[in-house]
């Protein structure tokens, strides 16, 4: 049972540049998040999702985008990276209990 | 402002003793406080996860305690460890939403 896998583990950008953290679950949940995690800083939350086709903003989102088209797919996208964009990314799934955390994508903006 | 704030930011002690790790929050109306372990490199992994008419659940050589009157939760551990050395975030849940809202943790250090 794989659970929340996310792809890449690391990844160096440059300032302006763009790229997709892929996030798949393979529990069927409905629910699926993207979180960064700054040194020093409780988790914040980027975009949520209740299902497929629909996506709603968290409490940091800009630069961000995202989309569901399947229920085990939840990719996050960056269009025009910035070094604010440095941050440890969590996609976590969840039932009607609990959260399920992704190994998490480590990105370096330089 | 619905915040969540642990303490200490750090803890280092020697395997085989105690400690607790404590939580504050003002977070209302409550829901649900959860306990996770999160070892470096990876995601958190959920410990416990309390509502507000339990006060205390226990996982292992972990016990969870919360007190909804003073908004006071702690993480004790038992018998401590190496593998015990991880960050330790407590999470609580505002009721009617599904978003969470993260301490910024308890780095724990066990060492032999």
């Amino acid at each position: 049972n794989a659970g929340v896998t996310q792809t890449p583990k690391f990844r160096i950008l440059k300032i302006g540049q763009s790229m997709t953290l892929q996030c798949t679950q393979d529990m069927n949940h409905n629910y699926m998040y993207w979180y960064r995690q700054d040194p020093g800083m409780g988790l914040k939350l980027i975009y949520y999702s209740v299902g497929a086709g629909i996506t709603d903003k968290g409490e940091v989102p800009n630069g961000y985008n995202v989309s569901r088209s399947t229920t085990e797919d939840f990719p996050l996208r960056l269009e025009l990276a910035a070094p604010s964009q440095t941050s440890v990314y969590f996609c976590a799934s969840r039932d009607s209990y609990e959260q399920y955390f992704g190994p998490g994508t480590r990105l370096t903006v330089t | 402002k619905n915040q969540v704030e642990q303490s200490p930011q750090s803890l280092i002690i020697l395997e085989g003793k105690n400690c607790t790790l404590q939580c504050n929050y003002t977070v209302s109306p409550f829901s649900n406080l959860r306990w996770y372990k999160q070892d470096t490199g990876r995601g958190p992994v959920s410990l416990t996860i309390m509502t507000f008419s339990e006060n205390t659940k226990s996982n292992g050589r972990y016990t969870a305690t919360l007190d909804a009157d003073t908004k006071q939760s702690s993480l004790h551990i038992t018998a401590s460890q190496l593998s015990d050395s991880a960050s330790y975030i407590c999470v609580v849940s505002a009721y009617g939403t599904d978003k969470l809202i993260f301490g910024t943790g308890t780095r724990l250090q066990v060492f032999p």
